[in-house]
């Protein structure tokens, strides 16, 4: 069973670098599939913020591109998110999440991640 | 970017009647391949988002058969035939045929 688990910070400054990485089981990223992040405000809806393939191929959001990296920073089983000068509006869950073929099959539970001074 | 939109965006039920939720997009839903990725999401309070249909009708394994997915091109549907107390929460509909994926506002379902 695939299984994804994020870590990182819950409270970052303004203007700063939110930093986050998830941890996949049961599945290594490097033989396929793509790896990416979804964010949600509290009480308010899902946004996709990017995913990436190990090659390097990625896709982002085209309101946060500017400010988005999704990487696999390491050889271990993980891949990251950095989103740059944040504001109080990018408070938010935030779920890693693998997509299959137009599809989000797996999820992992969320990391609230709130921004202020 | 593809718009979804979805209705309604609150949904009272009783327990054991059936539940519809409809879903729409701004443009066809149908990838050059001849595929439809349109996929059905519930989330229980304070958890993430669950798979329970994707590309317009595929139950995901686990997901009980009172759960099915209809429709086509710009228009789907997500119906529940007999609404347990298990199922309340919020409904999304997500397109993945085209980058940005996105996603429907929610249907919040209660129980009345």
């Amino acid at each position: 069973q695939v299984h994804l688990q994020e870590s990182g910070p819950g409270l970052v400054k303004p203007s700063e670098t939110l930093s986050l990485t998830c941890t996949v089981s049961g599945y290594s990223i490097f033989s396929g599939y793509f790896w990416g992040w979804i964010r949600q405000p509290p009480g308010k809806g899902l946004e996709w913020i990017g995913h990436m393939y190990h090659s390097g191929n990625t896709y982002y959001n085209p309101s946060l591109k500017s400010r988005v990296t999704i990487s696999i920073p390491t050889s271990k089983n993980q891949f990251s998110l950095d989103l740059d000068s944040v504001t109080a509006a990018d408070t938010a869950i935030y779920f890693c999440v693998r997509y299959n073929a137009g599809s989000l099959d797996y999820w992992g539970q969320g990391t609230l991640v709130t921004v202020s001074s | 970017d593809i718009i979804m939109t979805q209705s309604p965006l609150s949904l009272p039920v009783t327990l054991g009647q059936a539940a519809s939720i409809s879903c729409r997009s701004s443009q066809s839903l149908v990838d050059n391949d001849g595929n439809t990725y349109l996929n059905w999401f519930h989330q229980r309070p304070g958890q993430s988002p669950r798979r329970l249909i994707y590309k317009v009708s595929n139950r995901d394994s686990g997901v009980p058969d009172r759960f099915s997915g209809s429709g086509s091109g710009t228009e789907f549907t997500l119906k529940i035939s007999r609404v347990e107390a298990e199922d309340v929460g919020i409904y999304y509909c997500m397109q993945g045929t085209q980058w940005p994926l996105t996603f429907g506002p929610g249907t919040k379902v209660e129980v009345k």
